[in-house]
């Protein structure tokens, strides 16, 4: 079975710009969570989405908005990029909430100039 | 009281040696506290987790240890093997919310031959 996978792989913008990143979740996943990893340190939360719902969201900026799609997939937008926004974007699926160990994608990595 | 910190941050172990990393947190609400390893290029994959009503869980050679009374676990991996050289994160949540996981600075280990 295909695991969680993330599109695109690498990701060049210039400040101000704005960027969509992708995740599918594994088949049959409902929940998918995103985090930023910035270089060095753990991953940070950004927001839950359960049932197509927002069910967490981090500490982060108006800037970043996700949605979840009828078929699970996910979206992470972010809007007026700063250089600070360099980082690894992580998606992670599970099958539901509670405990449900969450299976991690490799990640989209975003440069901002 | 979000916070979760790890050390060491760098961990040179001789093969077959035993490897051991440890965290403290501060929000006594936390009830579940997973370690995750992550490789370089690839998303973080759950090792092992535990929750606080028990005080060590084992799976292969990978043991946690859980200090209620502390606030601290650790990760202990025995007869370390230069595939296990990865960075650790330690993490934790509530139960209650547990995809919003709250993630150490990291632990970059790495087993010599």
């Amino acid at each position: 079975d295909a695991g969680v996978t993330q599109s695109p792989t690498h990701l060049i913008k210039t400040r101000g710009q704005h960027v969509t990143l992708r995740c599918s979740p594994i088949s049959g996943h409902k929940s998918v969570s995103w985090y930023q990893q910035v270089l060095g340190q753990g991953p940070q939360f950004i927001f839950q989405y359960y049932e197509k719902e927002e069910r967490g969201r981090g500490n982060f900026p108006d800037r970043f908005s996700a949605r979840q799609f009828p078929n699970y997939s996910s979206e992470l937008n972010v809007n007026a990029l700063l250089l600070g926004d360099s980082a690894l974007y992580l998606c992670a699926s599970s099958p539901g909430q509670g405990t449900d160990t969450q299976y991690f994608g490799p990640g989209t990595r975003l440069t901002v100039l | 009281q979000q916070q979760v910190k790890q050390s060491p941050q760098s961990l040179i172990v001789q093969k077959g040696g035993i490897s051991i990393i440890n965290c403290a947190y501060e929000n006594t609400a936390f009830d579940y506290f997973p370690w995750y390893q992550q490789f370089p290029g690839k998303g973080p994959a759950l090792l092992i987790a535990i929750r606080p009503d028990v005080s060590e869980k084992k799976e292969g050679r990978f043991t946690i240890s859980f200090n209620k009374s502390a606030k601290q676990f650790s990760l202990h991996i025995m007869d370390s093997q230069p595939g296990d050289s990865a960075t650790y994160f330690c993490a934790a949540s509530l139960i209650q919310g547990a995809q919003k996981l709250v993630f150490g600075q990291g632990t970059r280990l790495t087993i010599n031959p």
